[in-house]
């Protein structure tokens, strides 16, 4: 199967501040998915990206799928912002590989 | 909408137990999938459903079962507990295979 690899594991930001974190996928995909789960447990789907860039909000995602990247950007970062991301890559039929995420801390 | 539900929220088991893991969605999606999540791992595929009446294992098939009976509802059935099941489980859905994919609440297992 294909290897999905998140940089950093684990991030401490000062509320405020930027910050971008990294998905390697080892293979070709089919999509690009980054999810969010917070304190709670809870995944909430934050963007379906094969290619290019989208924004939601402060949040904005890039996927180069040429190269076997994903970006997630943060800006502005609030304390809601803490959890964990995930990315995970969909490949050959119905195969979604999940990276063990970015921990993410916003202290306010 | 109410989106993915899952049932239980927590449960705990003793060895040797049976459980089932309740999910519905109300989207109207054609592919359901059951991951469970260990500490510090990203999510692994138990088995997943293509649509009423067809599922297939995923990565971490052992010691569970599906059906698929209905398009709403993907049950998860455990019938030997055993400790190596305490995890926290997810089901998903999506309209299509490889589309963006939505998760429940979960829920969280202890085997003791």
């Amino acid at each position: 199967g294909i290897q999905v690899e998140q940089s950093p594991p684990d991030l401490i930001l000062q509320e405020g501040a930027n910050s971008t974190l990294r998905c390697n996928f080892s293979d070709s995909v089919n999509n690009l998915q980054w999810f969010h789960q917070n304190p709670w447990g809870q995944l909430i789907n934050l963007f379906y990206i094969p290619s290019g860039t989208k924004q939601n909000g402060r949040l904005s995602a890039t996927t180069v799928a040429t190269e076997r990247y994903s970006l997630l950007y943060i800006s502005s970062s609030q304390t809601t912002d803490s959890g964990v991301y995930f990315c995970a890559a969909a490949y050959g039929n119905n195969r979604l590989a999940f990276g063990k995420g970015n921990q993410v801390v916003v202290i306010p | 909408n109410a989106g993915v539900t899952q049932t239980p929220k927590f449960r705990i088991l003793k060895i040797g137990q049976s459980m089932t893991l309740q999910c519905a969605q109300d989207m109207n999606h054609n592919y359901m999938y059951w991951y469970r999540q260990d500490p510090g791992m990203g999510l692994k595929l138990i088995y997943y459903s293509v649509g009423a009446g067809i599922t297939d294992k995923g990565e971490v098939p052992n010691g569970y079962n599906v059906s698929r009976s209905t398009t709403e509802d993907f049950p998860l059935r455990l019938e030997l507990a055993a400790p190596s099941q305490t995890s926290v489980y997810f089901c998903a859905s999506s309209q299509q295979g490889n589309e963006k994919l939505f998760f429940g609440s979960g829920t969280q297992l202890s085997v003791l």
